[in-house]
């Protein structure tokens, strides 16, 4: 099993430029998530995904989009991108019976 | 809401030292607990977890933590410090719904 997995491993954008951040999972989990972290501030929740078809927002949602079309796929979507959007993006997952989640090594996103 | 609360951003030990991580949650149900360590550059595993059963968890690494729900503490240990230990170390907390909780991680060097 390959976990979790997510491109690009570093990216820099130019403010105003979209770009999608993949996160792929092989472990048939039903539920992933995206957090971005910050020094010093610790994990924020982006958005979530209970299932195909099924998205909602976490905590910090403003500026990003989601869609969840297949069980493996979770791609995170930057929408005109701002210097505050600058963090390391992070794909978890976990199944529905069990509350770890399993992290993927995480997207170094810079925006200048 | 759960909130988690990691005591002391920067933690310093001798090799072979008693590590000692502190973390206080808090929840209005009764919480599943977890940390996980992050080493520089990569992504979050999991260290240990208690979800229901023996308050004392063993993970791995030699660490273990114990739930007091008396003093809604999960504080992480580990008897005798390594330099591989070195990392950031996030205490977590989650109830029955989705996501995780982070506290905003401590960061633990050993010196030799």
């Amino acid at each position: 099993n390959a976990g979790v997995t997510q491109t690009p491993k570093f990216r820099i954008l130019k403010i105003g430029q979209s770009m999608t951040l993949q996160c792929a999972q092989d472990m048939n989990h039903n539920y992933m998530y995206w957090y971005r972290q910050d020094p010093g501030m610790g994990l924020k929740l982006i958005y979530y995904s209970v299932g195909a078809g099924i998205t909602d927002k976490g905590e910090v949602p403003n500026g990003y989009n989601v869609s969840r079309s297949t069980t493996e796929d979770f791609p995170l979507r930057l929408e005109l991108a701002a210097p505050s959007q600058t963090s390391v993006y992070f794909c978890a997952s976990r199944t529905g019976s069990k509350y770890e989640q399993y992290f993927g090594p995480g997207t170094r996103l810079t925006v200048t | 809401a759960q909130s988690v609360t990691q005591l002391g951003s920067h933690v310093s030990v001798s090799e072979g030292a008693l590590v000692l991580l502190r973390c206080n949650y808090s929840s209005s149900v009764p919480p599943y607990l977890f940390w996980y360590v992050q080493y520089p550059n990569q992504g979050l595993q999991l260290l240990l977890k208690y979800t229901t059963g023996a308050t004392l968890v063993k993970g791995i690494n030699g660490f273990e933590a114990e739930f007091k729900k008396s003093e809604t503490s999960f504080h992480l240990t580990k008897p005798s410090a390594h330099m591989s230990d070195a990392a950031e170390y996030f205490c977590a907390v989650s109830d029955v719904g989705t996501a995780l909780i982070f506290g905003k991680g401590t960061t633990l060097s050993v010196s030799s």
